[in-house]
């Protein structure tokens, strides 16, 4: 199985702070990645997929790069509706897995 | 507008079974493969399995945690797809998700979810 390794395991960060989440693949995923926010009790929400294409809805604010096996999530400007868990995902591969998670706190 | 929606959880004893139901609406099933995640108390987010559209074949995939014991469906003609779950553990414990791909050719990128029905596993 493929392992998707996050960091970091969590950030504090001030509004209007840039925060980036970096996530490792243990073998090339090309840029089969996605990158979810998933807020206490709700689904998870789709922001990027294939590495770095901002789902429609998605504040601007949000972008993603990389391939290969190094991914990276970038907040450009952290609001207090950020607060959430992200999620990198890789869709390369049976089976689909995902990273550990990195929660996300406004200080 | 597209939705999922879950039902059929609730507590059953290691050993029993329970079927979960993935009510669609707002798309054309068929065209579609349906996957179903689940995550444990307090953690991070599994892949259980996938049912491809019938376009292809209606192939079932599942992850090895599951593979013998879960059975994935689908009625097109209702608009509902199933997780059928046998021999329970107490580590299926979680809230199951049933999800759908961002479109019928971006590759599997789930933009559609569910709100997620809670199993619990235990005597």
């Amino acid at each position: 199985d493929i392992q998707m390794t996050q960091s970091p395991y969590s950030v504090s960060a001030s509004v209007g702070d840039r925060v980036t989440i970096t996530c490792r693949a243990s073998q090339d995923i090309s840029n089969w990645l996605a990158w979810y926010q998933q807020k206490p009790g709700k689904a998870p929400i789709l922001l990027i997929y294939a590495a770095s294409i901002l789902q429609t809805g998605v504040p601007s604010r949000f972008s993603g790069s990389g391939s290969g096996t190094d991914f990276t999530l970038t907040i450009s400007s952290l609001q207090p509706e950020d607060l959430a868990v992200y999620y990198c995902h890789q869709a390369n591969t049976f089976p689909y897995t995902f990273g550990q998670g990195t929660k996300v706190e406004i200080k | 507008e597209v939705q999922l929606v879950e039902s059929g959880g609730g507590l059953e004893q290691p050993g029993r079974s329970l079927r979960l139901s993935c009510t669609t609406s707002g798309f054309t099933l068929e065209d579609y493969a349906i996957t179903w995640f689940r995550q444990a108390p307090g953690k991070g987010l599994e892949w259980v399995g996938f049912i491809a559209s019938r376009t292809y074949g209606g192939t079932t995939k599942y992850a090895a945690s599951v593979e013998g014991r879960f059975i994935i469906s689908r009625v097109d003609s209702k608009n509902i797809a199933y997780l059928q779950m046998n021999s329970l553990k107490t580590e299926d414990t979680a809230v199951y998700y049933c999800s759908r791909q961002l479109t019928e050719t971006s590759g599997d990128y789930f933009a559609y979810w569910g709100q997620g029905t809670l199993v619990t596993v235990s005597s």
